[in-house]
């Protein structure tokens, strides 16, 4: 089966910078992605990694370590507007081959 | 406007009735997906369906049941609604293999 488990919530203060955690347990990997959900809102699609490393995209990044089956979303120079929950996801490769998401994050940017 | 609509927004029904949820999208995507989100907003694949294939997350009660009339549109039928069945339901679609998914507005779904 697949899991992902992510902080239930952060908080950080406008400006800062902020890590958001994804640890993963899947069979069969084809890389990490991210997602934003704004309270009432659809998911959005932010960013994937297939290979380690950090892949950069304006104030986010993402990083990916596969041995460790870990990573990470990283927002800088937070504003307001970035509180929303954040999902990691990944897709199986065993027969299902769906997109599971991990059980979010709650982020809260304060003045 | 290229996007994944899904019909209705908002859903209020009794106990133990039917319902449809619509969706459909216009990406030339050719797997479209069906989420359930919680209170907790944990976001649980209930079917995915690829090129008539049907792939079932085998937690979602046998009352649930997908509907693909083409590869663009993938309906959400429900019999037999209970109160726990109460949550927003997400139509998605993409690419197989592929991990960006593009979402519907989402169908809050409350059973009375």
């Amino acid at each position: 089966g697949q899991s992902l488990e992510q902080p239930s919530e952060v908080t950080a203060v406008e400006g800062a910078i902020v890590q958001i955690n994804c640890t993963y347990q899947t069979s069969g990997f084809y890389g990490l992605s991210w997602y934003q959900q704004h309270d009432g809102g659809a998911p959005t699609f932010l960013s994937y990694n297939a290979l380690d490393g950090l892949e950069e995209t304006g104030r986010f990044s993402s990083f990916l370590s596969r041995s460790d089956s870990y990573g990470y979303l990283l927002l800088q120079e937070l504003q307001m507007k970035d509180s929303a929950s954040y999902f990691c996801a990944v897709r199986s490769q065993t027969g299902a081959n769906n997109l599971f998401f991990g059980t979010g994050t709650r982020l809260t940017v304060i003045p | 406007d290229t996007a994944v609509s899904q019909t209705p927004k908002y859903l209020v029904t009794q106990m133990g009735n039917d319902k449809s949820i619509k969706c459909e999208q216009n990406l030339g995507h050719d797997t479209m997906y069906w989420y359930k989100q919680d209170s907790k907003k944990f976001l649980k694949i209930m079917f995915s369906y690829n090129n008539k294939e049907l792939i079932i997350n085998e937690t979602v009660p046998n009352r649930f049941s997908p509907k693909s009339p083409d590869k663009a549109h993938l309906n959400l039928h429900i019999n037999s609604l209970e109160l726990g069945d109460s949550a927003v339901y997400f139509c998605a679609s993409g690419y197989l293999r592929d991990t960006e998914a593009f979402f519907g507005q989402g169908t809050r779904l409350t059973v009375v």
